[in-house]
């Protein structure tokens, strides 16, 4: 079942934070984060596993609540280089492939 | 080290001709995917595959087919193209399907278009 993610879009200016938040329906056991620049090809940026901790990278971190089934991915001190849809990508246990959700177009403003 | 490599990037096809998308990764991963993704739209798991001579459907089958003789190569082939099938077809590929800490990783994709 495909992940739900919100917001579906969302305008900032450079330098302010965003928010994207991936649940599903389904236990998970992974969440993947990727971005896709327009008219590219998706580019992972990471995964957190079940059990995992908050990951990140400079001003990109991610966060797996396993309770609530759910992923967000936190950006800091947006750049206009995060501009790009954003992409979950779900496993549930006993799948070996991603379902992806339909994305959250992010726009940042200078 | 080319990654995953798709070729054609664009073709168009008339209603009811075939063609095949190629697909090849230099990476030796055992797991390969076809996506296709519409305008506006997420990615759908078409075929996957998680080693040579081993195939599976994912979501959206119908109107394709896989084969994988080899680790590197993973040809989509489709049959009587239907203007439904208009779409970015991105294959993918990783060294396993579950806790995959490398990701996904993409080819450039092949815009089809059918008309």
């Amino acid at each position: 079942q495909q992940p739900v993610q919100s917001p579906q879009a969302v305008i900032l200016r450079e330098g302010e934070d965003a928010v994207i938040n991936c649940s599903s329906s389904k236990a998970l056991y992974s969440v993947h984060w990727y971005r896709q620049k327009h008219g590219e090809a998706p580019v992972f940026l990471m995964i957190l596993l079940k059990g995992g901790e908050q990951k990140g990278h400079e001003k990109i971190s991610a966060s797996f609540n396993e309770k609530k089934q759910q992923s967000s991915l936190y950006l800091t001190a947006s750049q206009l280089s995060y501009s790009g849809t954003y992409f979950c990508g779900t496993e549930n246990f006993g799948n070996e492939k991603l379902t992806f959700g339909t994305g959250t177009r992010l726009t940042i403003i200078p | 080290n080319a990654g995953v490599t798709q070729t054609p990037k664009f073709r168009i096809l008339k209603i009811g001709q075939s063609m095949t998308l190629q697909c090849t990764q230099d990476m030796n991963h055992n797991y390969m995917y076809w996506y296709r993704q519409d305008p506006g739209m997420g990615l759908k798991l078409i075929y996957y595959s998680v080693g040579a001579g081993i195939t599976d459907k994912g979501e959206v089958p119908n109107g394709y087919n896989v084969s994988r003789s080899t680790t590197e190569d993973f040809p989509l082939r489709l049959e009587l193209a239907a203007p439904s099938q208009t779409s970015v077809y991105f294959c993918a590929s990783s060294y396993s399907g579950q806790s995959s800490f490398y990701g996904y990783t993409f080819g450039s994709g092949t815009r089809l278009t059918v008309v």
